[in-house]
């Protein structure tokens, strides 16, 4: 089936530098979506990517489709300590979601 | 305000012993769905309902089950055959395509 690796696993940032974590497929997306999950939480829906090319942002966050709509990423600028918590990327396929692994993010105040 | 609703938020249960955790939307959703999440890990689709009264197996349906008599509520029940049951147990919605999944708060299963 259909996988996707996402990159790194873990990333501990000291508060006001960027982060960014990395989707990446073998084969063609049809979309990508990106959650937040906090510590101890649920994951949070934070947008969907459907067109190649695509970028929108989100305050500090501005996430990326690419051109070949085999890869994706999520970039935020000046990180918070807010920002904590593991970030997926999550494919959606006949209306089920397929999570990739997370990357982990702890921001060092 | 609209929402999923999981209960309980803790749960033990002694090994051998089948437990039904319970999910509740009113947020009018048809698609319903079940996901594990074991430490550090990402989710896992253990069944998924589009529909009331039809539900379908994940990735990771073995020693589940679960039922959809109701738009509103989409129960999941860890039986003694499941091996290994301890973990956080997600539930989630969508109203459809083009949509982000909604998630409940969840429950941490501890079997012992």
């Amino acid at each position: 089936g259909q996988q996707v690796m996402q990159i790194p696993q873990y990333q501990h940032v000291q508060e006001g530098e960027d982060f960014t974590t990395y989707c990446n497929s073998s084969t063609t997306l049809s979309n990508i979506q990106w959650y937040k999950q906090r510590p101890g939480g649920h994951p949070v829906f934070l947008i969907q990517l459907v067109k190649s090319g695509e970028v929108k942002k989100q305050k500090r966050l501005t996430f990326q489709f690419g051109e070949a709509k085999k890869n994706s990423s999520l970039h935020i600028t000046a990180t918070q300590t807010t920002d904590v918590g593991t970030y997926f990327c999550a494919l959606l396929r006949a209306n089920n979601l397929f999570f990739g692994t997370g990357t982990r993010l702890t921001v060092i105040p | 305000d609209g929402g999923i609703t999981q209960s309980p938020k803790y749960l033990f249960r002694k090994e051998g012993q089948n437990v039904t955790l319970s999910c509740e939307q009113n947020l009018n959703h048809d698609a319903m769905y079940w996901y594990r999440q074991d430490p550090g890990q990402g989710l896992r689709l253990i069944y998924y309902s589009q529909i009331v009264n039809d539900f379908q197996k994940g990735d990771i349906a073995e020693g589940y089950s679960v039922s959809r008599e109701k738009k509103e509520s989409f129960p999941l029940t860890v039986t003694s055959a499941q091996k290994n049951p301890t973990a956080f147990y997600l539930c989630a919605s969508m109203p459809g395509q083009g949509y982000g999944y909604t998630f409940g708060s969840g429950t941490r299963l501890t079997v012992v």
